[in-house]
């Protein structure tokens, strides 16, 4: 069965600063797909970006992007010019190729403070 | 678009009553339906999965005779907590899937409060 790990509880960064979560998973696939989701206080899971396996190219989004390292199983997310409103609970999910199952596996989550 | 919303919000029962959530996809036929419960400042935790018109698959240890679950339509599920108890106070949240699709459209969640 695949895990995913984020192995940290808690991380802080100052306003406009660059920050790194950490992931990492485990699986014996070879295609998949990595997802990186926001939960603010109001609790609404947001879609923060999406990787898929078989692309060698990290994904970004604005100030959202990815450090995908699939040999060593590896999945961080950098949250450049950090903002007040970027605090929240971030989660880092795995998802099997669809032909295979359609359940995401989260991991533990981060809750990132942002200092003003 | 892909919508999700949930009612209620916030839900408070007493213990020995039932509830019903109720997870509803807006502007999309949601062909696959997932229940999450979800403790303060932890993950999510899968309780099930649901096809439109067949039955919920359960996750091992997710009680099933306490947490019906129907998806009786393309857009909307049901989720029941029958004879609740204090212990069942959470955040349930529901999400969708369309088809083949990879995401999983999220509804905005429900607070269960059991007196």
């Amino acid at each position: 069965a695949q895990t995913v790990t984020q192995s940290q509880p808690e991380m802080s960064v100052q306003e406009a600063e660059t920050v790194t979560l950490s992931c990492t998973y485990d699986t014996s696939e070879s295609d998949y797909y990595l997802f990186w989701y926001k939960q603010p206080p109001s609790r609404q899971m947001i879609l923060v970006i999406r990787q898929e396996a078989y692309k060698q190219q990290n994904a970004t989004e604005n100030r959202f992007s990815v450090n995908f390292q699939k040999a060593a199983k590896s999945f961080s997310l950098k949250i450049s010019d950090s903002q007040l409103g970027d605090a929240a609970m971030y989660f880092c999910a795995y998802r099997r190729r669809p032909e295979y199952g359609n359940k995401l596996v989260f991991g533990a989550g981060t809750i990132l403070r942002v200092k003003s | 678009g892909a919508v999700v919303s949930q009612h209620p919000s916030w839900v408070i029962c007493k213990s020995g009553t039932s509830v019903k959530i109720e997870c509803r996809s807006l502007d999309f036929q949601a062909t696959t339906m997932f229940w999450y419960r979800q403790f303060p400042k932890q993950s999510l935790m899968l309780m099930a999965t649901s096809n439109e018109g067949s039955k919920a698959t359960y996750e091992q240890g997710v009680e099933k005779d306490k947490f019906l679950i129907n998806h009786a339509s393309l857009t909307l599920s049901t989720l029941t907590v029958t004879s609740a108890h204090p212990e069942d106070s959470s955040f349930y949240i529901c999400s969708a899937g369309i088809g083949q699709g990879v995401e999983q459209y999220f509804g905005p969640g429900t607070r269960l409060t059991v007196t």
